[in-house]
């Protein structure tokens, strides 16, 4: 089946730090990669879209001077939080796609936890 | 906008038999409709698509129906076991391929 590797799975930083965030489907060519966001007991928030060799589209509310997205190849997509704080704590987790129809299923990384001190 | 809402409190059942989860959305019929399982500190894991001119989709132990007359999908496990026991979420599809998640429902199967 279709593999998403997510890097790290975790991260704790200090206030102020910019933590990068990857996302490589294994064995197959994602046309585009989704970056959601997670709270707690709180279902995946869409933050952006992202397709290969193009800008990535954000959703409403979501600051992209704040989470820099970057989709370099078809196999790689990288979230970057920039100066993070306590409030950009969360569940962060990519999903990859061979079309960016409705019609394909999403293939999920494992997420990275971000904790901001 | 597009709403959807599954089952908001835990489903409790006992090991073989069969969970039955909700999900119901409010406004446009989607085209598809999508499962998905999620264990504690995981990524989602994609288990069913069904189309909106399908009535009904399985898979082994698994069962989607589609009612767009009701805006309601219907998800089933039968002869369920202690490992099925996760947060199952239901997506719509929205365009350009993205998805509108629920929030889950968290089943546990009971030995």
């Amino acid at each position: 089946g279709a593999v998403v590797s997510q890097h790290p799975s975790w991260v704790i930083c200090k206030s102020g730090t910019s933590v990068k965030i990857e996302c490589r489907s294994l064995d197959f060519q994602a046309t585009t990669m989704f970056w959601y966001r997670q709270f707690p007991k709180q279902s995946l928030m869409l933050m952006a879209t992202s397709n290969e060799g193009s800008k990535a589209t954000y959703e409403q509310g979501v600051e992209k001077d704040k989470f820099l997205i970057n989709h370099a190849s078809l196999t790689l997509s990288t979230l970057t939080v920039t100066s993070a704080h306590p409030e950009d704590s969360s569940f962060y987790i990519c999903s990859a796609t061979r079309s960016d129809r409705g019609s394909q299923p999403q293939h999920f990384g494992d997420g990275t936890r971000l904790s901001i001190l | 906008s597009q709403k959807i809402e599954q089952n908001s409190e835990a489903l409790n059942i006992q090991e073989g038999k069969t969970a039955t989860l909700t999900c119901n959305y409010t406004n446009y019929s989607p085209a598809y409709l999508q499962w998905y399982r999620q264990d504690p500190g995981r990524g989602p894991v994609f288990l069913l698509l069904i189309r909106e001119n399908e009535k009904e989709k399985r898979k082994e132990r698994l069962k989607v129906t589609f009612d767009t007359t009701l805006k309601q999908s219907l998800f089933h496990i039968t002869a369920s076991q202690p490992a099925d026991s996760a947060t199952y979420l239901c997506a719509l599809d929205n365009q350009g391929g993205k998805l509108i998640f629920g929030q889950g429902t968290e089943l546990s199967v009971k030995p």
